[in-house]
């Protein structure tokens, strides 16, 4: 039954190697995307995708690339990790505002 | 200047309690207001949208919007320990718009 599944919960790796995220939904809806939380708790939009299509991408490093293969799936790819990307990223997914959030993955750099 | 404004708190109240919480945002043209409920560890979970003036009551919560004044707050009435949590305030310019914009978070603790 879960609406927003991301994949792996916790994730912790070495500065420079490269690393995915999963992101499905079952809601039905036509917009998800990612944020970033860091250590403050800041939550930060980093992409929203709407049917697939990039819609908004918040200056982000271009070491960061998502890919929304359909409606339901979002993923997020790293390249070269850096200490400062340590972070939970949470992946969302919308129709008409209102988002879902996915539980996380703590990422961690070392 | 943040566009979305919160005191981070914490706000303490004791149970049973209003627990006022508020924010302020710089887009005045914006349309859409929501308020999302973290507990440590955990994901935001939406709990209030409002879209127009005045109050949208939901069962203990009532979200309060003043489009003019550009602030939305939420009170808690009969605040309980289970409300202890991060309350986020979101803004987005458009309704059914694809950006929305979080605010830092209001700790709010509940003591029992």
């Amino acid at each position: 039954d879960t609406a927003v599944s991301q994949t792996p919960k916790y994730l912790v790796t070495q500065m420079g190697n490269d690393k995915s995220i999963k992101c499905e939904q079952n809601l039905g809806h036509d917009t998800m995307y990612w944020y970033k939380q860091d250590s403050k708790k800041f939550l930060k939009i980093m992409f929203s995708y709407n049917n697939k299509e990039l819609i908004i991408n918040e200056t982000v490093p271009n070491r960061f690339s998502p890919k929304s293969p359909d409606k339901a799936h979002l993923n997020l790819h790293i390249n070269s990790l850096e200490l400062g990307d340590s972070a939970v990223y949470f992946c969302a997914s919308s129709q008409g505002g209102e988002q879902f959030f996915g539980p996380g993955t703590r990422l961690t750099v070392l | 200047q943040k566009e979305v404004e919160q005191n981070s708190g914490p706000l303490s109240v004791p149970e049973g309690a209003i627990a006022s919480l508020n924010c302020t945002y710089s887009d005045r043209g914006s349309q859409s207001f929501f308020w999302y409920r973290q507990y440590s560890g955990k994901s935001p979970e939406l709990i209030m949208s409002i879209y127009s003036n005045g109050d949208k009551e939901d069962g203990r919560f009532t979200a309060q919007l003043n489009k003019a004044s550009q602030y939305v707050s939420l009170l808690i009435r009969d605040s309980q320990p289970s409300d202890s949590a991060t309350y986020l305030c979101a803004v987005n310019p458009y309704t059914g718009g694809f950006k929305t914009i979080f605010g830092a978070g209001t700790r709010l603790f509940v003591k029992a």
